[in-house]
């Protein structure tokens, strides 16, 4: 059983929407990491947290502890925002463990 | 504007020549990260470094994968002999305990 998964695994959507991606983890895992990769293949860290809620521009990060569960929001969506999005979880604090991703496309 | 610097970018190789990727991490940072990906597997770690001393290879096959860091400012991981199977992408990550930067990965076909 993967200790970190991901869902949708593919997730289309119209120039505008809100998208949400979630995230389930294990025991075990204590901080989550969400990373996005280009179409071009380079991972960028958007965000990393272990309680509550970060936001930068239109993307938001949220994380329940008790139900061991993340989402990531993207408001108003941007084709530009089309890529894989990630999810990892910190096991030991600093090893990641991958989810398998969600491959998002966002049509003008 | 600091960045993880990885080379070679692109690598094409036979099988059971010897293969050496290299991975500059962000000056000051004291944790590197060599991870693999593949279409099959994803995301993997493969090792991974603070200060200098390897702290977990559990994921590397040991036998021909080995990862060092002879200084803090290079960090290698070198496959002899290589087989078609190790063609993935490879990405170093660095950061203060956590994996925060990633490079831009060194792509490996293995004929």
């Amino acid at each position: 059983k993967n200790e970190v998964e991901q869902s949708p695994q593919n997730l289309t959507a119209q120039e505008g929407e809100f998208i949400t991606i979630n995230c389930s983890y294990s025991v075990g895992i204590s901080a989550l990491h969400w990373l996005q990769q280009h179409p071009g293949g380079g991972i960028v860290s958007l965000f990393m947290l272990s309680s509550g809620k970060k936001k930068h521009g239109r993307l938001i990060a949220t994380i329940n502890i008790q139900e061991k569960h993340s989402s990531l929001h993207i408001t108003a969506s941007h084709p530009r925002d089309s890529a894989v999005y990630i999810c990892a979880g910190f096991h030991n604090t600093d090893k990641l463990i991958f989810g398998t991703g969600t491959r998002l496309q966002v049509f003008p | 504007d600091a960045r993880v610097t990885q080379t070679p970018r692109h690598k094409v190789t036979e099988m059971g020549q010897e293969v050496t990727m290299r991975c500059q991490p962000i000056l000051g940072h004291n944790t590197v990260f060599w991870y693999r990906q593949t279409m099959m597997q994803g995301l993997e770690l493969l090792a991974y470094f603070r200060n200098r001393a390897p702290l977990d290879d559990s994921g590397m096959p040991k036998d021909r994968f080995s990862a060092e860091m002879p200084d803090a400012t290079l960090a290698t991981l070198k496959i002899q002999p290589s087989e078609p199977r190790d063609s993935a992408v490879y990405f170093c990550a660095s950061g203060l305990g956590a994996p925060g930067y990633f490079g831009p990965g060194t792509r490996l076909l293995v004929l």
